[in-house]
């Protein structure tokens, strides 16, 4: 079973803050995703990667970066934490770069910005 | 507008019975269409694809509407476990593999 497991389940910081979210799977998969799930609104990607070192913008990067420095890990940085971020953000992973291919998604991490 | 669409629901529906529900979508250079189930606070897990012809899988069927742009999901015999939001997803052919998420359809199966 492919396992994609997130740093934390919930996380309180506060505004200016630099906060790092990290992303780990174990399936040898090429790509890896970032993504933040709001009410009405969905999921809305925010960068993904499809290779180490490889970083792609997603449809709202602003406010965000992201590093990719082994494969199985994956990790998003808010450079100064504002209220607007306090979202829940969902990391997946997928092994190719097709368009049918699965992604399998872990648990999130609720992040509350006050 | 939004690229994928769905009515948020809830969808009440007795156990036992069926229900069906629909999703549109804006691109029509879409070339792949899933439905993902999402549990309550958990993470979303892929239910099935939707192919050009239509598929089943168990209680489950999907269907495609390539003309007038929406895909559509059926349950049958609901059970209580269906409960959940079903997540319609869309996927580019030229999106390096990104996905289109609409915001969920509930469904709420009760006694």
């Amino acid at each position: 079973d492919v396992k994609v497991t997130q740093s934390s389940r919930y996380l309180v910081k506060r505004t200016g803050e630099k906060v790092f979210l990290e992303c780990v799977q174990d399936m040898d998969h090429e790509n890896m995703f970032w993504y933040r799930q709001d009410p009405g609104l969905g999921l809305r990607l925010i960068y993904f990667s499809y290779d180490v070192k490889m970083k792609e913008k997603g449809d709202i990067p602003e406010g965000y970066s992201v590093s990719r420095e082994k494969k199985e890990r994956f990790s998003l940085i808010l450079e100064s934490a504002s209220t607007n971020q306090t979202s829940m953000y969902l990391c997946a992973s997928s092994l190719y770069a097709s368009s049918t291919d699965t992604q399998y998604f872990g648990p999130g991490t609720r992040l509350t910005v006050l | 507008r939004k690229e994928v669409e769905q009515d948020p629901g809830p969808f009440n529906v007795p156990e036992g019975a069926t229900v069906a529900f629909n999703c549109t979508y804006s691109n029509s250079a879409s070339q792949s269409f899933f439905w993902y189930r999402q549990d309550c606070r958990k993470e979303p897990k892929l239910l099935m694809s939707v192919y050009s012809s239509g598929n089943e899988d168990g209680r489950f069927t999907a269907q495609l509407n390539r003309a007038s742009q929406y895909i559509s999901l059926l349950i049958r015999d609901s059970k209580l476990s269906d409960s959940a939001t079903y997540l319609c997803v869309v996927n580019d052919i030229d999106s390096w593999g990104k996905l289109q998420f609409g915001a969920g359809t509930q469904v709420v199966v009760t006694p």
